[in-house]
């Protein structure tokens, strides 16, 4: 089973909406949480991180952890055609990066 | 920006030849690792190294071997390819401590085992 799991499978927004990805994950043990995001024909590439309860803030995007519920999100506003990729949600335990999972993804399309 | 570089791009290989997938940083980040990209898979980890010399491995090490000869560069072989190895492998390498380290990836090679 995978320990990192992420909702939806995909997911379309019209331009200047809001999209919101989810991931939940089956291991307490996780402590770190990221977000990458992958443009078709590129690398990954790192979005933001949350390691605390609560909100984190960057500019268009807000992740929201709640560990009591093993659960993280991701908001975009204002979404943006270039925000179409797949965008992976990662877990890592406390002190190393070789633990750290990568959820299945979910890819947005936002259309113009 | 951190600047990680892999080749080649693409790669044809037949089955039980041996393929060397190579990747350099500039960034003089101490950790690098090697993830395969699959459908149904997501990302998973090969080999990882800690730094010049050193080479661990990852969740899904069988059939693949790890160099690091220097800081820059970081190598994956297929001694022996076969077309289950057929995937986009991503390099990457890191900064930052434990769970709180930044990946910083290629933009991958893509290999066809044949």
């Amino acid at each position: 089973q995978q320990k990192v799991q992420q909702s939806p499978e995909s997911l379309s927004v019209p331009e200047g909406g809001m999209a919101s990805l989810n991931c939940t994950s089956s291991d307490r043990n996780f402590q770190y949480f990221w977000w990458y995001r992958q443009h078709s024909g590129e690398g990954p590439k790192a979005l933001m991180s949350i390691f605390s309860d609560g909100d984190k803030k960057e500019g268009r995007f807000t992740a929201h952890l709640n560990k009591a519920s093993l659960h993280v999100s991701l908001h975009i506003r204002d979404s943006q055609p270039s925000d179409s990729a797949l965008y992976f949600c990662a877990a890592s335990l406390t002190g190393n990066t070789r633990k750290l999972i990568f959820g299945l993804g979910t890819t947005l399309q936002v259309q113009p | 920006e951190a600047a990680v570089t892999q080749s080649p791009r693409n790669k044809v290989a037949v089955t039980g030849g041996k393929v060397t997938l190579s990747c350099n940083q500039t960034n003089n980040h101490n950790n690098m690792y090697w993830y395969r990209q699959d459908t149904g898979h997501g990302l998973r980890l090969i080999h990882y190294s800690y730094g010049a010399g050193s080479t661990e491995k990852g969740d899904i090490p069988d059939g693949y071997k790890a160099s690091r000869p220097s800081q820059e560069n970081f190598s994956l072989i297929l001694e022996l390819a076969t077309p289950s190895q057929t995937s986009v492998y991503f390099c990457a390498s890191g900064v930052g401590l434990g769970g709180a380290e930044t990946l910083y990836f290629g933009s991958g090679t893509r290999l066809t085992v044949l």
